[in-house]
């Protein structure tokens, strides 16, 4: 039973480009929720995707953009990266519908931008 | 929106002691309470949640106690081992009653274990 997987494990970008970066839920899994974590910081809400849309969104700019695909597995793209981007960039997936809230985390992302 | 205050940042304790990390929520309607634990260079591992119905649940040496009334949460870790040493963060949300709700994460406790 695999768990959360992403991909890159590091990603280094300069000012301006774009990145996208990608994660597989667990099985049985339907939601995936992104996360940035600065260092030292806990992780921020950047929103959630359930049933190919985009559920719910936290205080981020439209430069951060995002898709799930049928088999559950999600995108995040940022567009014209600024310094104050680089971080870890965590998804967690989850089951819908049911009671169980419970959120597991992918290794995540360390994404630099110079 | 929420609002999620964890305290302290930093906490030593000697092994075989034990360890206690609070925080407080804003958001009355927030109903569960995960506690993460990340290592370093590593993912938050979920470690024990609560549900606002329940105000103590244990696993082994890891406690979680809830008072929704002050709207505070607290983690409990006790006879400390050295593998216990890692950052923990506390999260809310609204839970499954909304479907899945966005996590609100604490800031984060750095919890060392001295041998």
């Amino acid at each position: 039973d695999a768990g959360v997987t992403q991909s890159p494990t590091h990603l280094i970008k300069t000012r301006g480009q774009q990145v996208t970066l990608r994660c597989s839920p667990k099985s049985g899994h339907d939601t995936v929720s992104w996360y940035q974590q600065a260092l030292g910081q806990g992780p921020q809400f950047i929103f959630q995707y359930y049933e190919e849309e985009e559920r719910q969104r936290g205080n981020f700019p439209d430069r951060f953009s995002g898709h799930q695909f049928p088999n559950y597995s999600s995108e995040l793209n940022v567009n014209a990266l600024l310094l104050g981007d680089s971080a870890l960039y965590l998804c967690a997936s989850s089951l819908s519908g049911t009671t169980t809230d419970t959120q597991y985390f992918g290794p995540g992302t360390r994404l630099t931008v110079l | 929106g929420e609002n999620v205050e964890q305290h302290p940042s930093t906490l030593s304790v000697q092994e075989g002691d034990s360890a206690v990390i609070k925080c407080t929520y804003s958001d009355s309607a927030s109903n569960y309470f995960p506690w993460y634990k990340q290592e370093l260079g590593k993912r938050p591992q979920l470690i024990i949640d609560i549900r606002s119905n329940v105000g103590e649940k244990k696993d082994q040496r890891i406690a979680v106690t809830l008072n929704k009334t002050a709207k505070h949460f607290s983690l409990h870790i006790t006879e400390t081992q050295p593998e216990d040493s890692a950052v923990y963060f506390c999260a809310a949300s609204r839970g499954a009653n909304f479907g899945n709700e966005k996590l609100t994460f604490g800031t984060g406790t750095r919890l060392t274990i001295i041998p």
